[in-house]
């Protein structure tokens, strides 16, 4: 059983593109993750969900844009993609008032071209 | 807001021999700590962590300790294996409602047989 699972697991695209990650998790957690890995392996947050409202939401460009149709999934759309962009995204889940271990998820490596 | 410094980037190990990767913090407020691992193109898994009023906590052959005052705290890693060989992060928190992980910037393990 995967705890959990992003689509796709790689994903190249050219610059200007839109494109879509997603992720889920059968957890039962309250909330979930976006988090960013850069090439130096620097994981830093983007954005967090509790039970779908937006609680995190840090200095991310707003090409970015999450949502969470229900607490089991957060997905990432991204718009206009830059080179920059280039990264592995991880999602992760937690829940509030259990451990607080973070879940992540097997990643997703964009490549922009 | 939190930042939090980790310290080697690198370090290569014999097998059996020691091993400790230190962290500093910023926010005096930041009450949890925990350290997560990260092989190869793998996703980081939580292997173990503390809270502000702890000063030591072991797992088997990990050991993680914290010092509030001096806002810094480590992770030590004993009889080192082959297998722990892997990207090694810390993280600091504190509760406002919700959990900001702010990670550092990762130490690269190598263990030699």
């Amino acid at each position: 059983d995967t705890a959990v699972s992003q689509t796709p697991k790689y994903l190249v695209t050219q610059m200007g593109n839109d494109k879509s990650i997603k992720c889920e998790q059968n957890l039962g957690h309250d909330t979930m993750y976006w988090y960013k890995q850069d090439s130096k392996k620097f994981l830093k947050i983007m954005f967090s969900y509790n039970n779908k409202e937006l609680i995190i939401n840090e200095t991310v460009p707003n090409r970015f844009s999450p949502k969470s149709p229900d607490k089991a999934h957060l997905n990432l759309h991204i718009n206009s993609l830059e080179l920059g962009d280039s990264a592995v995204y991880f999602c992760a889940s937690s829940q509030e008032g259990q451990s607080d271990e973070q879940y992540f998820g097997p990643g997703t490596r964009l490549t922009v071209t | 807001g939190e930042n939090v410094e980790q310290h080697p980037s690198t370090l290569s190990v014999q097998e059996g021999d020691s091993a400790v990767i230190k962290c500093t913090y910023s926010d005096s407020a930041s009450n949890y700590f925990p350290w997560y691992k990260q092989e190869l193109g793998k996703r980081p898994q939580l292997i173990i962590d503390i809270r502000s009023n702890v000063g030591e906590k072991k797992d088997q052959r990990i050991a993680v300790t914290l010092n509030k005052t001096a806002k810094h705290f480590s992770l030590h890693i004993t009889e080192t294996q082959p297998e722990d060989s892997a990207v090694y992060f810390c993280a600091a928190s504190r509760w406002t409602g919700f959990q900001k992980l702010v990670f550092g910037t990762g130490t690269r393990l190598l263990v030699s047989p």
